[in-house]
């Protein structure tokens, strides 16, 4: 069965902290690749996506995130944490080409990783 | 404002009861899926809905239904609540031309 794993449920960091949550997947096809964030009381929001070319993509608020395809991995980095980062990060992967008007477009997400940064 | 509208945002129902949950895609966006989010986990996949049809199904029971209307809005429609089911449920929508996928923030459902 396709699924997500995140490595770390809870990270603590101080302000200026670099920051790097693993995120690895179960699938053997091609994969769309997605990290989103979920601000305390707020909805999910897209901080960056792989479909493909350059394995090194880079997001919204100093974000970026590196495909690694041999080892099923997309890691997310931020080299200085603000306490504005304070909040739940999730990996997700949709299995097939994102075209939702025939294939569904279904995203499986890993258990999301806490993030808290002191200021 | 991630355009995509939810309601109700929070809700009690006894257990055994029926819920509706009701979704606005984000403007221009005509495909909807519905996600369940239960306390310290990542979204489960239920259903999408494309032109008023179920597309893709994730793993939940018949008693977990939808539907979408001419506008694009849809419902989650939800029988014989149990206490399991208890969970923050999401709309999320996309259009067929983009490939992002936009969010809301959610129905709280709690079920005693």
């Amino acid at each position: 069965a396709q699924s997500v794993s995140q490595h770390n449920h809870h990270v603590i960091l101080s302000e200026a902290a670099s920051l790097e949550l693993g995120c690895n997947y179960s699938y053997g096809g091609t994969v769309n690749l997605f990290w989103y964030v979920q601000y305390p009381g707020q909805h999910l929001q897209l901080l960056l996506k792989y479909f493909s070319g350059d394995p090194l993509v880079k997001g919204i608020k100093g974000f970026e995130a590196e495909f690694i395809k041999s080892k099923f991995s997309f890691n997310l980095r931020k080299p200085s944490v603000q306490w504005s980062d304070t909040a739940e990060y999730f990996c997700a992967v949709s299995p097939e080409p994102i075209q939702f008007y025939n294939q569904g477009g279904k995203l499986i997400f890993g258990q999301g990783t806490e993030l808290s940064v002191k200021p | 404002d991630a355009g995509v509208t939810q309601s109700p945002t929070h809700l009690i129902k006894t257990r055994g009861q029926q819920v509706t949950l009701r979704c606005s895609p984000k403007s221009g966006h005509d495909t909807v899926s519905w996600y369940q989010q239960a306390l310290g986990q990542g979204p489960q996949f239920i259903f999408q809905y494309y032109e008023e049809e179920e597309r893709q199904r994730g793993n939940f029971p018949d008693r977990f239904s939808g539907h979408q209307f001419p506008n694009y809005s849809s419902e989650l429609n939800v029988n014989a609540l149990l206490l399991g089911d208890s969970a923050l449920y999401l709309c999320a929508s996309a259009s067929r031309v983009g490939n992002t996928i936009y969010f809301g923030e959610g129905s709280w459902l709690t079920v005693v």
